[in-house]
């Protein structure tokens, strides 16, 4: 597969096991948050998405916390399976000028490992 | 099947010979984009493009060019390769706000 990252922070984790993915944003005007997972060798797949009106968001199995006080993103995973061994990434955007939200900056990513 | 279709897969070339990488997508999404991922540095935005003919910079578009004369297609150009853009190359597309980016497979550029 692709290698995607050679330094980035790593959660291992139990099967079973709840993750808790963090991450910090950097642009106060961010507007409109959301998290990727990318497996090996594959684009990111889109996961969940908040907007800065809300504090938390539920998915299945998946929950974002955002705290724009710290600027401060979470992507939970509930009862986390293998198959959700990958690399997560949280991304950013905003409203600026007219351009709705097509400008989108990612986070540097955590791989998450998931062991039976 | 609904998705983000990017050529070639892998591609191998020279320094200043110019190239193409062509996306398309067949969701009638309004929005398309390019990003390139390296280690160490992950996703950066090329160019974004919100419609037929609008197109903007994104983070790192120097050494790039882009076009969008038709909705389903955005390809990347690179008139003057050079090494520092060899990199994991994605193309996404996204219908708007709450929906996300839904992203190719990837092409893998290496510049000699």
């Amino acid at each position: 597969g692709e290698s995607v990252g050679l330094h980035l922070p790593t959660l291992s984790v139990q099967e079973g096991d709840n993750s808790i993915i963090n991450c910090a944003y950097s642009n106060s005007a961010s507007d409109y948050f959301i998290w990727y997972k990318q497996e090996s060798g594959k684009g990111p797949q889109f996961i969940i998405d908040i907007r800065s009106n809300m504090d938390k968001r539920q998915g299945q199995r998946v929950t974002v916390l955002l705290n724009k006080t710290v600027k401060h993103l979470s992507l939970q995973i509930a009862a986390t399976q293998p198959g959700d061994s990958a690399v997560y990434f949280c991304a950013e955007t905003r409203n600026a000028g007219g351009t709705s939200y097509g400008k989108l900056t990612f986070g540097q990513g955590t791989i998450l490992t998931v062991h039976p | 099947e609904a998705q983000v279709t990017q050529n070639p897969r892998y591609l191998i070339t020279v320094t200043g010979k110019k190239l193409t990488v062509t996306c398309s997508q067949n969701m009638n999404h309004e929005y398309m984009s390019w990003y390139r991922q390296d280690p160490g540095l992950g996703l950066r935005q090329i160019y974004y493009s919100m419609n037929v003919e609008v197109t903007d910079k994104g983070d790192v578009p120097e050494g790039y060019k882009v076009s969008r004369k038709e909705k389903r297609n955005f390809p990347l150009i690179l008139e003057s390769p050079s090494p520092n853009q060899t990199s994991l190359y994605f193309c996404a597309s996204m219908r708007g706000l709450g929906y996300g980016y839904t992203f190719g497979s990837g092409t893998r550029l290496t510049v000699v």
